[in-house]
C-alpha cells in the first residue's frame, strides 16, 4: 500500500538559511508525488509535483525537490527561507487515492 | 480563472445533526475529492467523483457520502453527527480523473464544529 512519512514534525530554521524537508515514500509503481503548503486555517497549496522525467523539479516560491528512486525519497529544499514561508508543508504520492504525509511544520526565526 | 470554492467556511452543529457540504471545482474540472483533516489523524482520503460517479472511496463509515451534479460541484454529506466528525474538510478539484497529469488543487476548507 502506498504511504508517505515526514520524519520531522517541527522544523525550526532562522530567516535567510537554507532548509531541507524530508519525505520518504511506499510505493508499488512509479509514484506521483507532490508538497503542498498550508497556511494556518488555509486549504493546501501545490508546490510542485513530480510525475516522470527529470528528477529535479522546480516549484513556486523558489522551492525545489529532487526525486531519489533509491532512497524512495522527495525532499523539498530552499536555498533561502523567507519569514513568510512559515507554514505547514505536506508531501503527498498517488493520484487515485492521495495519500498524505502527517506534515511538517516550519518555524521561521528572525 | 476562480480557484476552488467551498461552502460554507465555517458551520457548527451538534450531535445527531446533519450537515451538507458544498464544493465548486475549478472551470473546466472534472473529478473532485473530498478530504478531512483532524490534528489527530491527519489529511484522509474520503472519495472521489468524476463525471457524476464515485470512483474512489477511502476508509470512513456510511454516514459520510457525496455526490456530483453534471457541472461538476459536489456535496458531501455527514448524516448523525458524531463529536469526533469535529475537522477541517477539504476538496480537491482536478482536470483529469486518473493517471499522470492528475494534479489536485485544493480549496480553503470548510471547518465544522460539532458539539
Amino acid at each position: 500500500a502506498q504511504s508517505v512519512t515526514q520524519p520531522d514534525i517541527h522544523i525550526t530554521v532562522s530567516e535567510g538559511a537554507s532548509l531541507e524537508l524530508r519525505c520518504n515514500y511506499s510505493y508499488g509503481a512509479t509514484p506521483y508525488l507532490f508538497w503542498y503548503v498550508q497556511s494556518p486555517g488555509q486549504g493546501l497549496q501545490l508546490l510542485l509535483k513530480y510525475f516522470s522525467g527529470d528528477t529535479l523539479v522546480q516549484g513556486i516560491k523558489g522551492f525545489e525537490a529532487e526525486f531519489k528512486r533509491s532512497q524512495s525519497s522527495f525532499n523539498l529544499r530552499k536555498p533561502s527561507v523567507h519569514w513568510s514561508d512559515a507554514a505547514e508543508y505536506f508531501c503527498a504520492v498517488g493520484s487515485n487515492d492521495m495519500r498524505f504525509g502527517a506534515g511538517t511544520r516550519l518555524t521561521v526565526k528572525p | 480563472k476562480a480557484g476552488v470554492t467551498q461552502t460554507p467556511r465555517y458551520l457548527i452543529k451538534t450531535r445527531g445533526q446533519q450537515v451538507t457540504l458544498s464544493c465548486s471545482p475549478i472551470s473546466g474540472h472534472r473529478s473532485v475529492s473530498w478530504y478531512q483533516q483532524t490534528p489527530g489523524q491527519g489529511l484522509q482520503f474520503l472519495f472521489e467523483y468524476f463525471s457524476e460517479t464515485q470512483r474512489n472511496k477511502g476508509n470512513f463509515p456510511g454516514r459520510f457520502s457525496g455526490r456530483q451534479f453534471s457541472n461538476s460541484r459536489s456535496e458531501m454529506n455527514v448524516s448523525t453527527l458524531e463529536l469526533g466528525d469535529s475537522a477541517l474538510y477539504l476538496c480537491a478539484s482536478s482536470l483529469v480523473g486518473t493517471g499522470i497529469g492528475k494534479t489536485q488543487y485544493f480549496g480553503p476548507g470548510t471547518r465544522l464544529l460539532v458539539l
